[in-house]
């Protein structure tokens, strides 16, 4: 069975600094691991995914996450904190059956 | 034009009544599925389908029905509305058939739904 936990389910940073939010997962098969980002009013976008190969696996607007199978975790960072990176990010597992399992989610609020 | 569209984007409702959700993709995608979001809780899976004639239980399936009218389009039923049902409903699409690299999920715009 997979399952995602979230860290803090509010996170707050301030603009430029560094964003940090936590995803641990389990997985008895190697995992599939994705996150998602939501703005308001919308759906959910891939921010990037984790398959096979190199475990430093680079997204969209900056971001980047490190899959460590050793800590069974696949935490979010970006470097410098802009006031468009606010909204909910969900790390999600999957492995067979393409079912995914999503965290609960953590809301980013960046103050300028 | 959006890949997944679903209608309608709002809706009231009462208790007891039909409601159906519907979701349509033009991804060409194998595989749909249908999510409802709740504060705190997450993204939880209602059902999903893997073609037209293969539908499975998600983990939350009670009180819900779905159909698959063709490849490209996955409605929700509520056959009688109750109020713990409100809540942001996701439909969602997979293409499976290259192999694990094309296992992200492509997500609708989302239905609020709201039972009185």
């Amino acid at each position: 069975a997979q399952s995602v936990t979230q860290l803090g389910s509010h996170v707050s940073v301030s603009e430029g600094a560094l964003v940090l939010l936590r995803c641990n997962y389990s997985s008895s098969v190697p995992p599939y691991l994705f996150w998602y980002v939501q703005y308001p009013n919308q759906g959910l976008q891939l921010l990037l995914k984790y398959t096979t190969g190199a475990t430093l696996v680079k997204g969209i607007n900056g971001f980047e996450a490190e899959f460590k199978k050793s800590e069974t975790s696949f935490h979010l960072t970006k470097p410098s904190a802009h006031m468009s990176d606010a909204a909910e990010y969900f790390c999600a597992v999957s492995a067979a059956g393409n079912q995914f399992y999503f965290g609960t989610g953590t809301s980013l609020t960046v103050i300028p | 034009d959006a890949d997944v569209t679903q209608t309608p984007r709002n809706r009231i409702t009462k208790t007891g009544k039909r409601i159906m959700l519907e979701c349509s993709q033009t991804k060409g995608h194998d595989r749909m599925y249908w999510y409802r979001q709740d504060p705190g809780l997450g993204l939880r899976l209602i059902y999903y389908s893997f073609d037209v004639k293969d539908i499975n239980k998600g983990e939350i399936s009670d009180g819900y029905s779905v159909s698959r009218q063709a490849q490209a389009k996955f409605s929700l039923s509520l056959e009688s509305a109750i109020p713990n049902q409100t809540a942001l409903y996701f439909c969602a699409t997979s293409d499976t058939r290259g192999g694990p690299v094309y296992r992200e999920q492509f997500f609708g715009p989302g239905t609020r739904l709201t039972v009185l």
